[in-house]
């Protein structure tokens, strides 16, 4: 089975300060990873994906994620946030098991830019 | 079209009545995904198509939900006999073809309120 756990519920920092969002996965195979980011009233966006190439994975919009499997951890960074990076963002994991190609998502991180 | 399309954007109804809830997906993408969000939680996934076919429908709660892809394209939803605690945003997803690495498009989904 796969599972992902968001470390934190809510992130507040502020504008032009680093920021991090924790993600640990759990899964039975090699694992893809993704990072989504969801506007309010707007729909999923993609921020950047894993698919067992490069540890360290550039986004959009600044943002990176490094795959670390001994820590079973994939969380998302920026150098310096931006008002418009306030969102909730949602760490997901889907596994190679046959015929089934299903997402699983973390229960999301909202995350707060203070000007 | 430009992306994936999900109709009505919101739909209220009484308990007990039946609700169909309709996806789009993105021209040529084979693989569609329906997902149900509750308030203040990730997605959670409810069935994944393969062309016309269901390969996954393990996460359907129960049999007053049904899904059907005909013609490989257009989706539907179907929800028997409405319950409030199926109130929710229902999401669709495409993507170009199936694996785990493959970028899913979500629509901005269907708010369902059961009165």
């Amino acid at each position: 089975a796969q599972s992902v756990t968001q470390l934190d519920s809510h992130v507040s920092v502020s504008e032009g300060t680093p920021v991090l969002l924790r993600c640990n996965y759990s899964s039975s195979y090699s694992p893809s990873l993704f990072w989504y980011v969801q506007h309010p009233n707007k729909g999923l966006q993609l921020l950047l994906k894993y698919t067992s190439a490069a540890t360290l994975v550039k986004g959009i919009n600044g943002f990176e994620a490094e795959f670390k499997k001994s820590e079973t951890s994939f969380h998302l960074t920026k150098p310096s946030a931006h008002m418009s990076d306030a969102a909730e963002y949602f760490c997901v994991v889907s596994d190679r098991r046959a015929g089934s190609y299903q997402l699983t998502f973390g229960k999301g991180t909202k995350l707060s830019v203070i000007p | 079209g430009a992306g994936v399309s999900q109709t009505p954007s919101n739909k209220v109804t009484e308990k007990g009545k039946y609700v169909e809830l309709r996806c789009d997906p993105i021209s040529g993408h084979t693989a569609l995904y329906w997902y149900r969000q509750s308030l203040g939680q990730g997605p959670e996934f409810l069935i994944y198509f393969q062309g016309t076919g269901a390969a996954d429908d393990s996460g359907l709660p129960n049999d007053r939900f049904f899904a059907v892809r005909p013609e490989g394209s257009v989706s539907t939803l179907k929800i028997q006999r409405t319950e409030r605690g199926d109130s929710a945003v229902y999401l669709c997803a495409s993507s170009r073809d199936r694996g785990p690495g493959t970028e899913a498009f979500f629509g901005q989904g269907t708010r369902l309120t059961v009165v």
